[in-house]
């Protein structure tokens, strides 16, 4: 078990690009989340997938989010258009599929927008 | 009324105290409720889980729930200055998906 995976660690960017982030669930765990955390606040959801199907996504994922777990495993989340409000730590969470299972997070993704 | 509240702080206790963070959540329904702890500038870290009402202990934690005032705590006991640092409060949402909800986190200071 090595735990939650992300990559990058850190992300600068420029207005306006596009940015994608990956992360490697651990092995054995069919649920992983993405969510979005600012300064002085809790994490909050973005998105979640069982296996491969995205099953619920957040009212503030605008359309410039997308996120996919195309064979049930590692996931990516790609930002187009990046803005300035987009500078936060996205990070990323995985979990067994059974009930109530605790979510386990990887190190995040620090994305800063210039 | 937010789904997940928790007092900001700073909480400042002293080392050795007992420091008692605070969670209320909205949701009836909820089952299970998890306390994460979470460095400056790194991600949260799983401390905790309760499902029952009553207490649960875990070496110096101790978790307290109260379905029906809709009120989970966390106890630490012999607060060390390594305890400082940000406490978050997480619950799954019963919608029949399983999003979880954090509280905005309580920042703990440990004195020394």
């Amino acid at each position: 078990d090595t735990g939650v995976s992300q990559n990058p660690r850190h992300k600068i960017t420029k207005r306006g690009q596009n940015v994608t982030f990956r992360c490697d669930p651990i092995s054995e765990h069919n649920r992983l989340y993405w969510y979005r955390q600012t300064l002085g606040q809790g994490p909050e959801f973005l998105t979640y997938f069982q296996n491969e199907a995205q099953l619920e996504k957040s009212r503030l994922l605008s359309d410039r989010f997308s996120a996919e777990r195309p064979k049930g495993s590692f996931s990516t989340l790609e930002i187009q258009r990046t803005e300035q409000g987009d500078s936060a730590m996205y990070l990323c969470a995985s979990s067994l599929g059974s009930g109530d299972s605790p979510l386990h997070f990887g190190n995040g993704t620090r994305l800063t927008v210039t | 009324q937010k789904e997940v509240e928790q007092n900001s702080g700073p909480l400042s206790v002293p080392e050795g105290a007992i420091a008692s963070l605070n969670c209320t959540y909205s949701d009836r329904g909820s089952q299970s409720f998890f306390w994460y702890r979470q460095y400056s500038g790194k991600s949260p870290e799983l401390i905790m889980s309760i499902y029952s009402n009553g207490d649960k202990e875990d070496g110096r934690f101790t978790a307290q729930l109260n379905k029906a005032s809709q009120y989970v705590s966390l106890l630490i006991r012999d607060s060390q200055p390594s305890d400082s640092a940000t406490y978050l409060c997480a619950v799954p949402t019963t919608s029949g998906t399983y999003k979880y909800i954090f509280g905005t986190g309580t920042r703990l200071k440990v004195l020394a």
